[in-house]
């Protein structure tokens, strides 16, 4: 069991660019689930997966964040014309379908200038 | 609209000296409630998941217990390694959403 990863684990990038990020959930794990996690609060739900189904959409996700599952294995989740407020931690879980439990990536810092 | 609230937010505790991490929640109809440990700058690490009223769970100096409205996690004769934010989760039942709801944290500092 290779855990959950996460790929860039840091990404420092000026504002009105666009960025990318992977994750890589448990080999078995049929559910993924993106968060947004700023400093002193918990993780804040985005969006989910089930295989490679968009099941979910927090309604705080704007149009400029995409999320994409083509092969129901890894994730990419895709920020267009970052702003500063989009300056957090981006953190990725997966689950198997029956178990509640979600286990988390190590996540990826993004900081934009 | 569910509901969590952990506290106290920030703890600081000598080792060795026992203490209780407060989760309160709200939810139309518990599913499951998650306890997490973050260490700064990584992902949350899981540590128990509790179904129902009555259940507790234990991790070598750590017990979570379960009621009806809150729960709570035991930390006993405490080390400087067991400093880090602990975090609670709650994921309702109804509506077949597998969205958990996260609290805001505590963060607990044990001072050798």
């Amino acid at each position: 069991d290779t855990g959950v990863s996460q790929d860039p684990r840091h990404k420092i990038t000026k504002r009105g660019q666009n960025v990318t990020f992977r994750c890589d959930p448990i080999s078995e794990h049929n559910r993924l689930y993106w968060y947004r996690q700023t400093l002193g609060q918990g993780p804040e739900f985005l969006t989910y997966f089930q295989n490679e189904a968009q099941l979910e959409k927090s309604r705080l996700l704007s149009d400029r964040f995409s999320a994409e599952r083509p092969k129901g294995s890894f994730s990419t989740l895709e920020i267009q014309r970052t702003e500063q407020g989009d300056s957090a931690m981006y953190l990725c879980a997966s689950s198997s379908s029956g178990k509640e439990t979600q286990y988390f990536g190590p996540g990826t810092r993004l900081l934009v200038l | 609209e569910d509901q969590v609230t952990q506290s106290p937010e920030a703890l600081r505790l000598q080792e060795g000296e026992s203490s209780s991490l407060n989760c309160s929640y709200t939810v139309s109809g518990l599913r499951g409630l998650f306890w997490y440990r973050q260490d700064p700058g990584k992902g949350p690490e899981f540590l128990f998941t509790l179904y129902s009223a009555g259940e507790e769970k234990e991790k070598e100096r750590l017990k979570a217990t379960l009621t009806k409205k809150e729960s709570f996690l035991h930390i006993t004769a405490p080390k400087p390694e067991d400093s880090a934010t602990y975090l609670c989760a709650v994921q309702a039942g109804s509506g077949g959403s597998y969205i958990p709801t996260f609290g805001r944290g505590t963060s607990l500092i044990v001072h050798p």
